[in-house]
């Protein structure tokens, strides 16, 4: 079974330039998951998905930040413009969660690693 | 904010002894704490977790105990190995403001040395 699929891999781009990075999450899961890891820290969560409804994006910085998930199946994020401390690796993650079950697993992508100079 | 406090951030053993990582959270609702662990340049992959009507897991060399009163949990690793040598996390489901979020710790760098 494919893992949770994320392109490109490491990006680097200017400040100020846009970037976006794409996100395919495992076969059958209704809810995904976009984190930022910045350099000897934990992942931060910035928005959850359940199925192409956003439920949880508190944490997503709005002015330069933005994401879709159009289908409710693969998604991408996007940062316009990206500043010097966007620098991070930013996950995607997949679960799959049911209603009034209990939280289930959440699988990661490799990641992509974002250098902005 | 609710958060979870991770110690150590680094951690060398000698292969074959045991590694313990300890994690606090603040958040008295939460109820599911699981453990990642991330080599580098991957993701973090689950290698354990542990839910709150349940005080202890065990699986093969890892094993998690809780303690909801105190409210913190710990990973132990047994009979350690090279390949265990990886940065792992420890993370708890707290509320955030209407939602509740996997948040996690800071990481422990383990290093298992031959």
């Amino acid at each position: 079974e494919a893992g949770v699929v994320q392109s490109p891999r490491y990006k680097i781009i200017e400040k100020k330039q846009p970037v976006a990075f794409w996100c395919n999450p495992i076969s059958g899961h209704n809810t995904l998951y976009w984190y930022r890891q910045n350099l000897g820290q934990g992942p931060e969560l910035l928005i959850r998905y359940e199925n192409e409804e956003a439920v949880d994006d508190s944490q997503l910085p709005k002015d330069r930040f933005s994401a879709e998930r159009l289908k409710g199946v693969d998604s991408t994020l996007k940062i316009q413009p990206a500043e010097l401390g966007d620098s991070a690796v930013y996950l995607c993650a997949s679960s799959l969660n049911l209603a009034g079950r209990r939280i289930n697993e959440q699988f990661f992508g490799p990641g992509t690693r974002l250098t902005v100079l | 904010g609710e958060n979870v406090e991770q110690h150590p951030s680094t951690l060398s053993v000698q292969e074959g002894d045991s590694a313990v990582i300890k994690c606090t959270y603040s958040d008295s609702a939460s109820n599911y704490f699981p453990w990642y662990k991330q080599e580098l340049g991957k993701g973090p992959q689950l290698i354990i977790d542990i839910r709150s009507n349940v005080g202890e897991k065990k699986d093969q060399r890892i094993a998690v105990t809780l303690n909801k009163t105190a409210k913190h949990f710990s990973l132990h690793i047994t009979e350690t190995q090279p390949e265990d040598s990886a940065v792992y996390f420890c993370a708890a489901l707290i509320s955030s403001g209407s939602a509740r979020q996997l948040t996690f710790g800071s990481g422990t760098q383990l290093t298992v040395l031959p």
